[in-house]
């Protein structure tokens, strides 16, 4: 099962756009995760968050996370081309550590 | 540094036929996960090792499916019999931190399983 899911399913956009896309989680975290995934590079890690924290920033990428209503965004300002990717949110649940990945968001940027 | 190697990367097998996926992690992580990922779907956990310890093991189909780490490094994940349902990327990952994921895991590229 799925814990967190991602919106939009899906994101097209011009190069040099920015790109937001969300996460919603059911059940009280410890901490979220940002995932990209591509052909050519498998999984890689973008961002960690802690459940005490509330924005994280890594070069283009902009994290929020509101655990009042259970979501995080990721944010990726002046989209380039390489950005086109799936991404996804990974939660590690409060009291079962257990990560879960949600259903991710597939973006293409369009040169 | 190396990242987190896994072979085979491809494998077409009969379905009732058996298959073993192997898994190196990065060196000195204590934490190992593998994780079946279906086409257009996040991945989903199938067992997380604590050095040789499997701690859970809670969504691996015991009754097809088996893992192992031996002496806390390498592991290997066997399927016997294989499913047509089988069929998906098969991944490993490793991180240095200890309990759940709080922190960074470095995934391999997979073993992409088809069952014919």
């Amino acid at each position: 099962s799925q814990q967190g899911e991602e919106d939009p399913q899906a994101l097209s956009i011009q190069e040099g756009e920015n790109a937001t896309m969300n996460c919603s989680y059911k059940t009280s975290i410890n901490n979220l995760q940002w995932y990209r995934q591509n052909s050519g590079r498998g999984l890689v890690h973008l961002i960690l968050i802690r459940s005490n924290e509330r924005e994280k920033h890594s070069g283009r990428l902009r994290v929020t996370l509101d655990t009042s209503k259970k979501s995080s965004s990721l944010l990726i300002t002046a989209s380039r081309a390489a950005d086109t990717a799936s991404y996804f949110c990974a939660t590690d649940l409060r009291g079962y550590q257990k990560v879960t990945f949600g259903t991710g968001t597939k973006l293409q940027v369009i040169p | 540094e190396a990242g987190v190697v896994q072979s085979p990367r491809y494998k077409i097998i009969e379905k009732k036929q058996p298959v073993a996926f192997w898994c190196n992690p990065i060196s000195g992580h204590n934490t190992l996960y593998w994780y079946l990922q279906n086409l257009g779907q996040g991945p989903e956990l199938l067992i997380r090792y604590e050095n040789e310890e499997a701690v859970d093991d809670s969504q691996l189909p015991k009754d097809r499916f088996s893992a192992e780490r031996l002496k806390g490094v390498d592991s290997t994940l066997k399927i016997q019999p294989a499913e047509l349902g089988d069929s998906a990327v098969y991944l490993c990952a490793s991180s240095a931190g200890q309990g759940a994921l709080n922190t960074e895991a470095f995934f391999g590229q997979g073993t992409r399983l088809t069952v014919v």
